[in-house]
């Protein structure tokens, strides 16, 4: 069974600063993809960025980024000048690619993040 | 494109009742995921549908939740009897495949 962990509750930073939330997670997968999500206060999922796992280079997606480190089980995100309408939870999720049609994610508990004027 | 549709919103209820939510989602999306996301939580899957078969219902209740998928459109996701600890938000996801998964607004559900 897969687990995903975010060890930062909440986090703050000023607007236009520059913020990284951490997320590690736990598989013997080989083969496999990575995602944030952002979950605003009208609680829908949005898709923020996803990384293959057999890809070496980091997605990144505008102001988005993501350091993957796939030997240390790491998926931390890069928000560049943040904006006010970047305040929500953000979830890190993983879903296993091992063929058949299973694709479910497995999130962590998420990190409340507030952009500050 | 339309997005996933679900209803209601909102819903309370007392233990002991019974409840059901709708989903309807995006056009052509063979597959349909319900999750539970309890408060200070992320979301965890229910069901997840293929057409109109079950790929994985390993964590559903299936003593007091059911659902279905008539003709691999539409679901419906009810729970009976309900609990206190069934309060939650009860979020519908489409996809083609694994790829464009599209959540929809979710049903906050509490339970008094």
């Amino acid at each position: 069974a897969q687990t995903v962990t975010q060890s930062q509750p909440e986090m703050s930073v000023q607007e236009a600063e520059t913020v990284t939330l951490s997320c590690t997670y736990d598989t013997s997968e080989n083969n496999y993809y990575l995602f944030w999500y952002k979950q605003p206060p009208s609680r829908q999922m949005i898709l923020v960025i996803r990384q293959e796992a057999y890809k070496q280079q980091n997605a990144t997606e505008n102001r988005f980024s993501v350091n993957f480190q796939k030997a240390a089980k790491s998926f931390s995100l890069k928000i560049s000048d943040s904006q006010l309408g970047d305040t929500a939870m953000y979830f890190c999720a993983f879903m296993p690619n091992s063929g058949g049609s299973n694709y479910k994610l497995t999130f962590g508990k998420g990190t409340l993040l507030t952009v500050n004027p | 494109e339309a997005g996933v549709a679900q209803s209601p919103r909102y819903k309370i209820i007392e233990k002991r009742q019974s409840v059901a939510f709708w989903c309807n989602p995006i056009s052509g999306h063979a597959t349909l995921y319900w999750y539970q996301q309890i408060l200070g939580q992320g979301p965890k899957l229910l069901i997840q549908f293929q057409n109109n078969g079950v790929v994985d219902d390993s964590q559903l209740p299936k003593d007091r939740f059911s659902a279905e998928r008539l003709k691999g459109v539409d679901s419906t996701l009810k729970i009976q009897p309900a609990k206190l600890e069934d309060s939650a938000v009860y979020l519908c996801a489409s996809s083609r495949d694994r790829h464009g998964y599209t959540f929809g607004s979710g049903t906050r559900l509490t339970v008094v």
